[in-house]
Order: C-alpha cells, then structure tokens, then sequence
C-alpha cells in the first residue's frame, strides 16, 4: 500500500477553519484518498473521499493537489467536539470482492482550544 | 438505533482463559471486519468477512477465530488469552459494492491480567 505522511499534531481555536496535509507522494494513478477521525474512546468514523476532484461534504471538505501527491482536509469552523485523531488513507479501487481493511498510520491528533 | 453494535464493552479476565467478542450490524452490509488497537493506538485490520466467507486474516495467530453465523454477525473468539491480547477491538462493516465507508462499533476493551 502506498504511505501517508501526516503532522503528529495540530492546535487551532474553536470557530477557525482546520487544514489538516497529507502527503501521499507514491499514491498511484487509481488510488482513492479517505479520511477518517476517531474521537476520544470511540471507534474510527468515515469523514471523506476523493479521487482527483475536491469534494465537500457536511463535516468537512477535500482538496486535492493537482499531482495528486497530497491532499488537505479542511474543517471549515471546528468546534471542540472536532478534536480527534484524523487519519488519511489510500484506498485502492473496487476489484470484486471489496473486502479489503483499512491501512491506518499515526493520523494527526487534533487538539482544538476554546 | 446503533448501526454496528459489539458487546461486551468491557471485558476484564485472566490469562490462559477462552472469551468471545459479539459483533452486529443492522445496516444491510455484506462485509465485516475486525481491528486491533494496541495500546500505542495502532488500529491494524485482523480479519475481513464477505458474505459470511473469510476474505483477510492478517498474521493473526490461531488463537483468534473469526465466525460469521450470517451477514449481520461477525464474531470473535480468543482462546488461550495471553498478556499481549491486551487491546481494543473494533468490528466494522461495509457493502462491498456500493460504498467503501467502513462503518466501525464503539470497541470492547479486553483487559488481560
């Protein structure tokens, strides 16, 4: 599976818009980029997914870098209920079967400050 | 209503002791999953099903046997527990076909003393 790089952690304020990077310089051509957070003693949650166009969704949005190399996900005003740990994964596409398991690495660990 | 369950919450036993994990999904999916967390928070896949047929299992030792009774259930069972167990388990599911969010359960932190 093609690596991601994410900052061990980031601060921001209550209200501001979060940009969280993710690098994924060997992503190949086919590859989907995910998003998941995982909030304190609580199981992993679905956020977003691209694949070269950026995507908006309710919780957040998804800025793709035109190599596709990295991506951003931007929390447009984060409220002290976004304070998680955010992973960035590569997922391949669908080949039949579909059951593949997510490759989780450190994330990024969100500390937001009222 | 929860989509994917997992009980029990907590569990809390000795080494060398036989425990099952119980895992439910009520959202129609084909696909179920096991993580292990560690305690540095490492989230690793143990084992996917696809319509109740074993489709990973990622060097798991063969203490741990996943059984799918349906598609709804997946379950988890440890024989043998040893220190090292010590962990959360999340399960998850997804549909294979239409989406690939995994949708993941509230976790069963296992405590082994």
């Amino acid at each position: 599976d093609a690596k991601t790089t994410q900052p061990n952690s980031m601060e921001s304020n209550e209200e501001e818009p979060v940009h969280l990077p993710c690098n994924h310089s060997t992503i190949s051509g086919t590859d989907y980029i995910h998003w998941y957070r995982q909030l304190p003693s609580q199981g992993p949650e679905y956020v977003i997914h691209g694949l070269t166009s950026n995507v908006n969704n309710r919780m957040a949005s998804l800025a793709i870098a035109e190599d596709r190399k990295s991506s951003t996900l931007i929390l447009h005003r984060a409220t002290l209920r976004d304070a998680a740990v955010y992973y960035c994964i590569l997922r391949a596409p669908y080949s039949g079967g579909g059951a593949d398991g997510l490759t989780f690495g450190k994330g990024t660990h969100l500390i937001i400050q009222p | 209503d929860t989509a994917v369950s997992q009980t029990p919450k907590y569990l809390v036993t000795q080494m060398g002791n036989d425990k099952s994990i119980k895992c439910e999904q009520n959202l129609g999916h084909d696909t179920m999953y096991w993580y292990k967390q560690d305690s540095k928070k490492f989230l690793k896949i143990m084992f996917s099903y696809n319509n109740k047929e074993l489709i990973i299992n990622e060097t798991v030792p063969n203490r741990f046997s996943p059984k799918s009774p349906d598609k709804a259930h997946l379950n988890l069972h440890i024989n043998s527990l040893e220190l090292g167990d010590s962990a959360v388990y999340f399960c998850a599911s997804s549909h294979s076909t239409i989406s690939y969010e995994q949708y993941f359960g509230p976790g069963t932190r296992l405590t082994v003393t």
